[in-house]
């Protein structure tokens, strides 16, 4: 049972360059999450999917799209990535909303 | 506009040292006030969900408490193992994560 999986861990882009981040999780829950944590701001949701077949936009969402593909897996696409994209996203999921979130080990991105 | 505040933003404990952490909150309509640990390096780790004012739960060393306007996480007897760095969100419409506050332990 290996929880929430992300890939890649590390990423270094150019500015201007797109990339996908890859979520998936095996606990069969129905909402995802994709948040960005910079250091002092705590972490800030990005895009949520409540359910399959559904996405809503959180706090920060300009610059970025998501997709969910199934139940299991969430991505992120970042389409021309900005130095002000350089952060530590992470995938997190929940069986609904209300309920407490489990999070995925993080990908840390610089983009230069 | 729903805010969650953490305080202090770090705090200083020898071993043994009991304290509180502070989780201000004002979330229109809560339906839960969660707590999480954060290690170095990893993503956070769900501790606690409180749901109501007066509710408190309990583990190992640590106990959550919620009133209508706060929730704090106590400490009691902190070993080296407990540094880390403890999150707060509140679920109103949407979940709303403070900032943090980073808990070093000295032995």
């Amino acid at each position: 049972n290996a929880g929430v999986t992300q890939t890649p861990k590390f990423q270094v882009l150019k500015t201007g360059q797109s990339m996908t981040l890859q979520c998936a999780q095996d606990m069969n829950h129905n909402s995802m999450y994709w948040y960005r944590q910079d250091p002092g701001m705590g972490l800030r949701l990005i895009y949520y999917s409540a359910s399959e077949g559904t996405t809503d936009k959180g706090e920060v969402p300009n610059g970025y799209n998501v997709s969910r593909l199934n139940k299991r897996e969430f991505s992120l696409r970042l389409e021309s990535a900005a130095p002000s994209q350089t952060s530590v996203y992470f995938c997190a999921s929940s069986f609904r909303v209300d309920n407490e979130q489990f999070f995925g080990p993080g990908t840390r991105l610089t983009v230069l | 506009e729903d805010q969650v505040t953490q305080s202090p933003e770090a705090l200083r404990l020898q071993e043994g040292e009991s304290s509180s952490l502070n989780c201000s909150y004002t979330v229109s309509g809560l339906r839960g006030l969660f707590w999480y640990r954060q290690d170095p390096g990893k993503g956070p780790e769900f501790l606690f969900t409180l749901y109501s004012a007066g509710e408190e739960k309990e583990k190992e060393r640590l106990k959550a408490t919620l009133t209508k306007k706060e929730s704090f996480l106590h400490i009691t007897a902190p070993k080296p193992e407990d540094s880390a760095t403890y999150l707060c969100a509140g679920r109103g419409f949407k979940t709303i994560f403070g900032a943090g506050t980073r808990l070093f332990v000295k032995a």
